[in-house]
């Protein structure tokens, strides 16, 4: 267990709404990703963040923005959701041990979009 | 990150090794081999790792050929909780800015039978 909760953990929500999805650690970790997960995709990074304040694209980062205003917490939102949307998320840590970033990841957040 | 072929599912019966193949043929100097595992509805599992020689912990050995172009993941003693979808993954640790992003493929699925 690598101290990663992610809130809510089912949302259902209605197609223009915004959403955002939390996740959090205890641990301070340095670095932290948001990844989604779709039937015949497997998981596809959506943002990453390697600091406070520091945060990148990932793959499938169009309709998605993040935040980390302090090192705990990662916050995922949907400006507008979509059904396109629906999916489970997943968030995940690392840290950096002598070049070597093993990830952890939280239990997922399941997310319809209707 | 070099990309990796797995088989798309395999069977091994309770009690027996599991012996599951990767292929990564264009791996990189600079590239390790992770290996993940997703237990149904569960956020990824983190299992072991290696660069070029053969891994050990107490979920599983890692054997990587001496040209690093292939490698095996073997769960001695299989259990039914072993039954995931398992990923094989290589990716730069030294250099860069990969900040430990991970390029999750299809995976294996394992059925551990009774």
């Amino acid at each position: 267990d690598a101290g990663i909760t992610q809130s809510p953990r089912h949302k259902v929500t209605e197609t223009g709404t915004p959403v955002t999805l939390r996740c959090h650690q205890t641990e301070n970790h340095r670095y932290m990703y948001w990844y989604r997960q779709d039937p015949g995709h497997g998981l596809r990074l959506i943002h990453y963040s390697y600091g406070v304040k520091d945060t990148d694209k990932g793959e499938v980062s169009d309709g998605y923005s993040v935040s980390r205003s302090k090192t705990e917490d990662f916050l995922l939102t949907l400006e507008s959701a979509t059904s396109s949307q629906t999916s489970v998320y997943f968030c995940a840590i690392s840290e950096s041990r002598r070049g070597s970033y093993e990830q952890y990841f939280g239990p997922g957040t399941r997310l319809t979009v209707t | 990150d070099a990309k990796t072929t797995q088989p798309p599912s395999m069977d091994c019966a309770e009690g027996r090794a599991a012996n599951l193949p990767c292929n990564h043929s264009t791996i990189s100097g600079n590239e390790y081999v992770y290996w993940y595992r997703q237990i149904h509805s569960q956020g990824p599992q983190y299992i072991i790792h290696g660069l070029k020689n053969n891994e050990t912990n107490e979920m599983a050995s890692l054997i990587i050929t001496e040209d690093r172009k292939s490698s095996t993941l073997i769960l001695p003693h299989a259990t039914l909780r072993d039954t995931a979808v398992y990923y094989c993954i290589v990716r730069v640790v030294y250099g860069g800015t990969s900040y430990g992003k991970l390029t999750f493929g299809q995976g294996t699925i394992l059925t551990v039978h009774p």
